[in-house]
């Protein structure tokens, strides 16, 4: 099992819908990240979150350290939204930080 | 441009060839980390410096692999006898240091072709 995972792995909607993308992780943490993949390789880092909520633009994302899960919201999706969003995990090693990610949600947005 | 560049963006090689791949972070990061990233997964990781020393290396890195970090700015990845199997995008990522995580900031990667 991987120490981070996410769904669903794929998610195409029609534009205007409301997204939810989910991450679940089996160890401690110390921050949490929402990443966005183009194609092409691109990674854009959307959120940092460690407790609560934070929103940015049509962006929610939310986090519950007792559950150990996070998910992202988009709000009025468009087309232009269609990417890979990346959940990754900060884990504490031996003083040093290490990320560990999931594999991705593909999201496609149809208008 | 102030963001993380890599180079190349592409790399072709012949199995059995030496490649090396350069990082630039950005400039007041002393946070680096290399990941590796194959066709439909997340990313890897590979290793992290803190200024310019090492402080963590995967087992996915095997001794054909080294990364330096000479002066805490750019660092470089070097892949010796190339294989088919290290065909991959290979990214880079750099942070300010933060206490309990940080945002980072990534690369276009650079994506080698093992042939």
């Amino acid at each position: 099992k991987n120490e981070v995972e996410q769904s669903p792995q794929n998610l195409t909607a029609q534009e205007g819908e409301f997204i939810t993308i989910n991450c679940s992780y089996s160890v401690g943490i110390s921050a949490l990240h929402w990443l966005q993949q183009h194609p092409g390789g691109g990674i854009v880092s959307l959120f940092m979150l460690s407790s609560g909520k934070k929103k940015h633009g049509r962006l929610i994302a939310t986090i519950n350290i007792q559950e150990k899960h996070s998910s992202l919201h988009i709000t009025a999706s468009h087309p232009r939204d269609s990417a890979v969003y990346i959940c990754a995990v900060n884990v504490r090693v031996q003083g040093a930080q290490k990320l560990v990610f999931g594999q991705g949600t593909r999201l496609t947005i149809n208008p | 441009d102030t963001g993380v560049s890599q180079d190349p963006r592409h790399k072709i090689t012949k199995r059995g060839q030496n490649v090396t791949f350069r990082c630039d972070p950005i400039s007041e990061h002393n946070r680096l980390y290399w990941y590796r990233q194959t066709l439909g997964q997340g990313p890897e990781f590979l290793t992290y410096f803190q200024n310019e020393a090492q402080l963590e290396k995967s087992r996915l890195l095997s001794d054909r692999f080294s990364a330096e970090r000479p002066k805490g700015s750019f660092s470089t990845l070097e892949i010796q006898r190339t294989e088919q199997g290290d065909s991959a995008m290979y990214l880079c990522a750099s942070s300010p240091q933060g206490r309990n995580g940080e945002k980072l900031f990534f690369g276009s990667g650079t994506q080698l072709s093992v042939l």
